[in-house]
C-alpha cells in the first residue's frame, strides 16, 4: 500500500530551525492535508498538528504545519534537545479508503 | 483525562489468532472514530484499521484485509481487533488510537500491546 514520502533523517543545531517534508499525491495530502506526530521511542506518539494545520491544545507555537499542493511541511523553530525524535506525517487516502503514514524522519539536534 | 488501555497481546504461532482489546475512558467513546496503528521492531508507524462511531463502517490497510476484523462495544467503551491467520510480519506493538472528532488526526494513543508471531 503506497504511503507518504519523508526524508529518513534531518540534522540541525540547537536553537536552529528545521523543516520536515511529507510528499503525497492528490488523493491524500493534496486532498485534505496531513497530520504530524512526534514519537520518542518508548512512549506513544504525540499529535503535533491536525490535518487542517491547527495545533492541539498544549502544543508549542514552535511547531508550525503548512501545505503546498501535495507536499506538507512541519517547521520547528528554536530547536531544543527534547525535539530530537521521530516525526511522522499521516493522511487519509480517498483512493485507498485508509489512512497512510510517511516512513518517518529522524530529527537529530546537534 | 483520556485513557486507552490495550490488552490481549502475546506470543502466537504463525497461522494463529489473537484478539486485542482497548478499554477507553475519560471521553464519550461513542462519539469518536477509533483506529489501530502498529509499529514493527525497528520500523515506522503503520496504519492497520479504523472503525466509525457506530461501528457500521470499517477500514483496513491492504495487508490485513480478510484476516483482521475491527469492532467496538459502545456500551462497554471497548475497541477490539480480531487478528486471524497471523504472519511473522504482523509482529509489532499495536496502538489503540482515538481520532479527532472531525477525523483530522490521531489525538490520543494508548501505550500499546505487543504481538509476536513466531514458531
Amino acid at each position: 500500500q503506497a504511503g507518504l514520502t519523508q526524508p529518513p533523517s534531518v540534522s540541525k543545531g540547537l536553537r536552529q530551525t528545521a523543516t520536515l517534508t511529507c510528499t503525497g499525491n492528490r488523493n491524500n495530502v493534496g486532498n485534505q492535508g496531513a497530520a504530524w506526530h512526534q514519537h520518542h521511542q518508548g512512549h506513544p506518539p504525540k499529535l503535533l498538528s491536525y490535518r487542517n494545520n491547527n495545533r492541539p491544545s498544549g502544543i508549542s507555537e514552535r511547531f508550525f504545519a503548512s501545505r503546498s499542493g501535495n507536499i506538507a511541511s512541519l517547521t520547528i523553530t528554536g530547536l531544543q534537545p527534547d525535539d530530537e525524535a521521530d516525526y511522522y506525517c499521516s493522511a487519509w487516502d480517498s483512493s485507498l479508503s485508509a489512512w497512510v503514514f510517511g516512513g518517518g524522519t529522524k530529527l537529530t539536534v546537534l | 483525562e483520556v485513557q486507552l488501555l490495550e490488552s490481549g497481546g502475546g506470543l502466537v504461532q504463525p497461522g494463529g489468532s489473537l484478539r486485542l482489546s482497548c478499554a477507553a475512558s475519560g471521553f464519550t467513546f461513542s462519539n469518536y472514530a477509533m483506529t489501530w496503528v502498529r509499529q514493527a521492531p525497528g520500523k515506522g508507524l503503520e496504519y492497520v484499521s479504523s472503525i466509525s462511531t457506530s461501528g457500521d463502517r470499517a477500514y483496513y490497510t491492504s495487508s490485513v484485509k480478510g484476516r483482521f476484523t475491527i469492532s467496538r462495544d459502545n456500551f462497554g467503551n471497548t475497541l477490539y481487533l480480531q487478528m486471524d491467520s497471523l504472519r511473522a510480519e504482523d509482529t509489532a506493538l499495536y496502538y489503540c488510537v482515538k481520532e479527532d472528532i472531525n477525523y483530522d488526526g490521531f489525538e490520543y494513543w494508548g501505550q500499546g500491546t505487543l504481538v509476536t508471531v513466531s514458531s
